[in-house]
């Protein structure tokens, strides 16, 4: 079952903070991240693993929610590279080590001057 | 950069017509995948393989088949291509240990 991501869409001026949120109705084992510009592939942001830390690299962050089998992305002081469709791929806790994702239907976010 | 093309980049064919889209691979990973991305539905996974001649169906795998003779070889054909099959296919690969994908270039096929 696809993850849900919200919202579905948002847009920013340079240096304002947004927040992407992905739930999953099922037990996860990870939470992937992934940035993707039109026309282009996805690129990998970053992994979140069950009973791991947060992650970050630049202004850019992510949590789990273990309980509530949630992760949540953090863009903060946006920059106008940051434009793109964010994406989540979960893997169940069942799955793990299948190095299955299943992907939610992204998030559009778009930075404006 | 995971060393993966994909080819071609872009067709156009006919609806009936046989496809073949051919994703390569530099590094010797053994897990490869093909997902489609269409609007509105974000990427799903079409096959998946764990090794040569090691392939399972994704969720979005009636009208497609894999092969997989060569680690560094994946296959997917479109054995009538109809034209609910336009799409961007991607191709991506998991790291040795871990189950984080890189993307190919991505494949643009149109059906009329």
């Amino acid at each position: 079952q696809q993850p849900v991501q919200s919202p579905q869409a948002v847009i920013l001026r340079e240096g304002e903070d947004a927040v992407i949120n992905c739930s999953s109705s099922k037990a996860l084992y990870s939470v992937h991240w992934y940035r993707q510009k039109h026309g282009e592939a996805p690129i990998f942001l970053m992994i979140l693993l069950k009973g791991g830390e947060q992650k970050g690299h630049d202004k850019i962050s992510a949590s789990f929610n273990e309980k509530k089998q949630q992760s949540s992305l953090y863009l903060t002081a946006s920059q106008l590279s940051y434009s793109g469709t964010y994406f989540c791929g979960t893997e169940p806790t069942g799955g793990a080590g299948s190095y299955q994702l299943t992907f939610g239907k992204g998030t559009k976010l778009s930075v404006i001057p | 950069d995971a060393g993966i093309t994909q080819s071609p980049r872009h067709k156009v064919t006919e609806t009936g017509t046989p496809v073949t889209l051919r994703c390569h691979q530099t590094e010797n990973h053994r897990y490869m995948y093909w997902y489609r991305q269409d609007p509105g539905h974000g990427l799903r996974l079409i096959h998946y393989s764990y090794g040569v001649k090691d392939t399972d169906k994704g969720e979005v795998s009636d009208g497609y088949s894999v092969s997989r003779s060569k680690t560094e070889d994946f296959l997917l054909t479109l054995e009538s291509a109809t034209s609910s099959q336009t799409s961007v296919y991607f191709c991506a690969i998991s790291l040795a240990g871990t189950d984080t994908q890189y993307f190919g270039p991505g494949t643009r096929l149109t059906v009329l």
